[in-house]
């Protein structure tokens, strides 16, 4: 059974710019996660979608957002990118979200913002 | 808001020894679960142990156990028989188990955990 993958692994932008990163769940996974980890504030939750619909959103400014498709893959999306932003973006996905399924992670999308 | 705080940023071990990792947390709510999540160097992160805070007894998966002290908002983590490949970060987790709206981990800062040969 695949893992959860995130692409790209690496990416380098410029301040000001956007950008998207992907993430694939395990098959039959309906719930994905986003998640920014940085040295200074550590693994903050960005949001968590379900069959397509956002239950949960954490405490970031509008620049970020994302959404999951039917076939259950999500997006996120920083807009006009910030030096702050230069993170770890991990996504997490599980059979239904909450505490009920375990949560497998992938191995992350490294963003620089230069 | 529920925290999470890991006092001990780092610790080392040597391997075959016992190494306890502490971890506290706040919150006023009644019904929640707790992880313990391993970060090895490759970022991947690992679900090592998790516990359901209804239940008295204490989780175990092979050589790591929990000492759940729920009255004291507190959460170790114990590894027994240290191996090298232990070495990474460990994040104490939180999630609240209300569910509807609360799909969300909560982590602490995380210690940095070294196995010497």
């Amino acid at each position: 059974k695949a893992g959860v993958t995130q692409t790209p692994r690496y990416l380098i932008k410029t301040r000001g710019q956007q950008v998207t990163l992907s993430c694939s769940p395990i098959s039959g996974h309906r719930s994905v996660s986003w998640y920014q980890q940085t040295p200074g504030q550590g693994l903050q939750f960005l949001f968590e979608y379900f069959s397509e619909t956002q239950r949960n959103k954490g405490n970031f400014p509008g620049r970020f957002s994302g959404r999951q498709f039917s076939n259950s893959r999500s997006e996120m999306n920083v807009s006009t990118l910030e030096l702050g932003d230069s993170a770890l973006y991990l996504c997490a996905s599980s059979s239904g979200g909450g505490a009920d399924g375990e949560a497998f992670f992938g191995q992350g999308t490294r963003l620089t913002v230069v | 808001a529920q925290t999470v705080t890991q006092s001990q940023p780092e610790m080392s071990v040597q391997e075959a020894e016992t190494v306890t990792l502490s971890c506290t947390y706040d919150t006023s709510e009644s019904n929640y679960y707790l992880f313990w999540y391993k970060q090895p160097p490759s970022r991947q992160m690992i679900l090592v142990i998790r516990q359901e805070a209804y239940k008295q007894q204490n989780a175990t998966e092979n050589r790591f156990s929990v000492n759940f002290q729920k009255a004291a908002k507190s959460f170790s983590l114990k590894i027994s028989d240290s191996q090298l490949g232990d070495t990474a970060m460990y994040f104490c987790a939180f999630m609240t188990g209300s569910g509807g709206s609360n799909y969300k981990l909560t982590f602490g800062k995380g210690t940095l955990l070294t196995v010497n040969p």
